[in-house]
């Protein structure tokens, strides 16, 4: 079974751009989390969703969205860029919610503001 | 509440010895914690996890140890080789859906041979 993907797996852009991430999860999987991890503030939880619909959001300016698609697929926007959200950003994907539900990570986009 | 704190930030343990890896929580909503391991250009990869019903639980060289009443929870790495050399994150997540999962801040491991 094929793991989380995530695409690009690099990217480069200019202050006050913006920019679109994707992730496409385990065939199966209905829940999918995104995370931002820096260096100085660690693995830091965006936003997940399930089944279209975005549960849960986490301290992140409305500057980050996302949505989730039929087919469970997520994308991930952040307008208007700024030097510090440069980051490795993270999706994760389980079966459903619940405390207990595994959640296996993609490799991630490494996303550079200049 | 929702933060988890993780201790130390980074660890250098000879080949055969014991990693020991300590995080503590504040929030008692919180009734599931995983650990994960990440490689350098991987994703996190969940290790062991355990619920707060038990004390302790082990799976091959890695067990955690889990004190409901000191809101304490710990990874040791038993016999530990070059090949475990990654950064290890405690997290917690709250019952039921919808909660978020709360990570510590990582602690990169070096095992020297």
């Amino acid at each position: 079974k094929a793991g989380v993907t995530q695409t690009p797996r690099y990217l480069i852009k200019t202050r006050g751009q913006q920019v679109t991430l994707s992730c496409s999860p385990i065939s199966g999987h209905r829940s999918v989390s995104w995370y931002q991890q820096t260096p100085g503030q660690g693995l830091q939880f965006l936003f997940e969703y399930f089944s279209e619909t975005q549960r849960n959001k986490g301290n992140f300016p409305g500057r980050f969205s996302g949505r989730q698609f039929s087919n469970s697929r997520s994308e991930m926007n952040v307008s208007t860029l700024e030097l510090g959200d440069s980051a490795l950003y993270l999706c994760a994907s389980s079966l459903g919610q619940g405390s207990l539900n595994e959640q296996f990570f993609g490799p991630g986009t490494r996303l550079t503001v200049l | 509440q929702q933060q988890v704190k993780q201790s130390p930030q980074s660890l250098i343990v000879q080949k055969g010895g014991i990693s020991i890896i300590n995080c503590a929580y504040e929030n008692t909503a919180f009734d599931y914690f995983p650990w994960y391991q990440q490689f350098p250009g991987k994703g996190p990869a969940l290790l062991i996890a355990i619920r707060p019903d038990v004390s302790e639980k082990k799976e091959g060289r890695f067990t955690i140890s889990f004190n409901k009443s000191a809101k304490q929870f710990s990874l040791h790495i038993m016999d530990s080789q070059p090949g475990d050399s990654a950064t290890y994150f405690c997290a917690a997540k709250g019952r039921g859906g919808y909660q978020k999962v709360t990570f510590g801040t990582g602690t990169k491991l070096q095992v020297i041979p």
